[in-house]
Order: C-alpha cells, then sequence, then structure tokens
C-alpha cells in the first residue's frame, strides 16, 4: 500500500462547528504531516508527528488541533474556525522525521471551506 | 526566512516542445531538492528527486542541480497538454525535519 488516505475530500463548515479532518497510511512511514495550502500559494507546514508525538508546531493558532491516535493514523480537528481558514489540507508523510531522502507521500487533500 | 523561490509564470510552450522550469534556494546547507507536479484542486505528486550536483533523467524529465548556484531546475522533453500543471520545487529545511516548497510555477502546454 503507497498510499495517503484523507477524509473528507470536501467540508463546509459553520464558524461555530466543530469537525475533524482524518488521514490514513500504511506504509510504516513514522513521520507525518500537515499542510495548508491557499489557492495559488505553496503548501505551509503547520505540524510534524514523529513517532506519534507532536514535533513541530509552527506556530498553529490553537483553533486547529492535532492528534496522532497511532503510527497510522494523523487527525486535525477544528474549531471555531474564521473564513480565511478555507483552504486545501493536505496530509503527508515521510519514512522518518529526519530522513527525508525519499520526500513525501501526500494524501489526496480535504477541500475546506468556512461559511 | 530560508526560501524557495520560482517564478510564477505561467511558462507556455507548444506541445513537443522542451519545458524549462528552475528553482532557487537560500538554504545552504540543503540536501534533499525534489519536484511536485500539481495538477489544480489536487494534491501534489513527487515526480522528481535530486541529491547530488548534475543531472538526473527519468523518461521525459530531467533534473538539474548546482549546489554551488544554488539552483535546481526540470527540463520536460516532448511536453504534452497533460503537462500541463503547477511544478513545485521543494528543498529540505535546515534542519531536515521538513520540506519547504516555492510558490510553483504553472506550465501550459498547447496541441
Amino acid at each position: 500500500d503507497t498510499e495517503v488516505t484523507q477524509t473528507p475530500k470536501h467540508l463546509v463548515m459553520g464558524m461555530t462547528n466543530k469537525k475533524s479532518l482524518k488521514c490514513e497510511q500504511h506504509m510504516g512511514h513514522r513521520a507525518m504531516y500537515w499542510y495548508k495550502q491557499k489557492a495559488k500559494k505553496p503548501p505551509e507546514l503547520m505540524f510534524v508527528y514523529s513517532y506519534e508525538k507532536l514535533s513541530i508546531n509552527e506556530s498553529v493558532p490553537s483553533r486547529f488541533s492535532p492528534e496522532c491516535p497511532n503510527s497510522s493514523l494523523l487527525n486535525l480537528h477544528l474549531h471555531a474556525l474564521q473564513p480565511e481558514d478555507s483552504a486545501l489540507y493536505l496530509c503527508a508523510s515521510s519514512q522518518g522525521f529526519l530522513d527525508l531522502h525519499y520526500g513525501y507521500t501526500f494524501g489526496s487533500g480535504t477541500r475546506l471551506t468556512v461559511v | 526566512q530560508k526560501e524557495v523561490e520560482q517564478n510564477s509564470g505561467p511558462l507556455s510552450v507548444p506541445e513537443g516542445a522542451i519545458a524549462s522550469l528552475n528553482c532557487t534556494y537560500s538554504d545552504r546547507g540543503s540536501q534533499s531538492f525534489f519536484w511536485y507536479r500539481q495538477y489544480s484542486g489536487k494534491s501534489p505528486e513527487l515526480i522528481m528527486s535530486i541529491y547530488s550536483n548534475g543531472d538526473k533523467e527519468d523518461g521525459r524529465f530531467t533534473a538539474q542541480l548546482n549546489k554551488a548556484s544554488q539552483y535546481v531546475s526540470l527540463l520536460i522533453r516532448d511536453s504534452q497538454p497533460s503537462d500541463s500543471a503547477t511544478y513545485l520545487c521543494a528543498v529540505n529545511n535546515q534542519a531536515g525535519t521538513a520540506l519547504i516548497f516555492g510558490k510553483g510555477t504553472t506550465l501550459s502546454v498547447s496541441s
């Protein structure tokens, strides 16, 4: 299995809602990432998990809360988002936290719209 | 702030031509360099990686790296309309813990 699976593919939520994005990989990768990408912009790093522990938080607002229940799963919990948080949220995995030799495998992304 | 720079384009080439995409990076300590292709509304897909100075060829794609000039390029030979996409250059950050992406170059191949 060489895929990273993200669900849902599309999500529309109100500013008072709570929702979660899910990401799953079965490649035995030990590092997982959340990136945010707005239109015509590069992906921006949000969080990095290594061996299920949060290793990097790029000063992301607390309305985004990551969780790594096990080595294959990564969640992003969303609460009280703003319209400017609307973006494509990308999950990625790599062989290891300090092993980027093979780059990332990206999931298909979740297109989030906050209304 | 360590950066990866790309011309945003659009770069327009006719079908069958060579497309040349360029990228510069600011961190001399970077060791791993990648090119991702991203179709509109889709996620990035890895197409090439390069780690040593020189050229690396894979089918119609050739990646070139010059660490002294802090320059990475991607050549696409015999360009096809299906190559029309945004090409993202990515470089490992100084700590080696994540990839930093350039803004991407939009390529349009006309038939």
